[in-house]
């Protein structure tokens, strides 16, 4: 259980270009998804927090505008980089909170990631 | 806000040594966790490890929460250990705090 997907595993776009990102829970729900972002040989960076039917909360210094999150429901989270340039390529990774686990471990579970290079 | 050091932040083994990976947090907690991230960069779950000593084959996971630091054992290193570990920790109903991570390569 508590499986969580993200398409596309990786995308090559040009300059100027827009991706989406999808995140899944795929066996749970989750009221709150968030997004992370890597650099090669970092740790990683929350960028925001993503709660199910309500603006997203961005993290300090995470352009709102260039990073578009939307949680429509409660299994899916959606990552839009707009107008990408060669600095947003980067390893994006997602998770979720499963919300049905209360009194149980308080965690997050993480998707695959996404490897997105802007040309 | 809190602060995680890992230590050390690469190690490089030959296959069958033991190792000992440790996270260190600034504030108390009451959750943390280990993580592997392997060379395609997903992250699995190694360890919920709060308090306490836990085992799991060849890796095991201690927590001295009143002391703010945690201990990754690996045992027996196989080349498909390598990859970063990373600790996790956080007050619950908030945001994880990762450490830097430590890089493991482990040599055939």
């Amino acid at each position: 259980g508590a499986v969580v997907s993200q398409h596309p595993s990786r995308v090559i776009c040009k300059s100027g270009t827009s991706v989406k990102i999808e995140c899944r829970s795929l066996d749970f729900q989750a009221t709150t998804m968030f997004w992370y972002r890597q650099f090669p040989k970092k740790s990683l960076m929350l960028m925001a927090t993503s709660n199910e039917g309500s603006k997203a909360t961005y993290e300090q210094g995470v352009e709102k505008d260039k990073f578009l999150i939307n949680h429509a429901s409660l299994t899916l989270s959606t990552l839009t980089v707009t107008s990408a340039h060669p600095e947003d390529s980067s390893f994006y990774i997602c998770s979720a909170r499963d919300i049905y686990r209360q009194g149980l471990i308080d965690t997050q579970y993480f998707g695959p990631g996404t490897r997105l290079t802007v040309l | 806000g809190i602060q995680v050091e890992q230590s050390p932040p690469d190690l490089i083994l030959q296959e069958g040594a033991n190792s000992t990976l440790r996270c260190n947090f600034s504030d108390s907690v009451n959750n943390l966790q280990w993580f592997h991230q392997n060379p395609w960069g997903q992250l699995i779950n190694l360890f919920y490890i709060p308090s306490g000593t836990k085992q799991n084959g060849r890796l095991s996971a201690t927590t001295v929460a009143t002391e703010r630091y945690s201990l990754l054992y690996i045992s027996s290193s196989q080349t498909t250990d390598s990859g970063v570990y990373f600790c996790a920790v956080w007050l619950s109903g908030q945001n994880f705090v990762f450490g830097p991570g430590t890089r493991l390569s482990v040599l055939p």
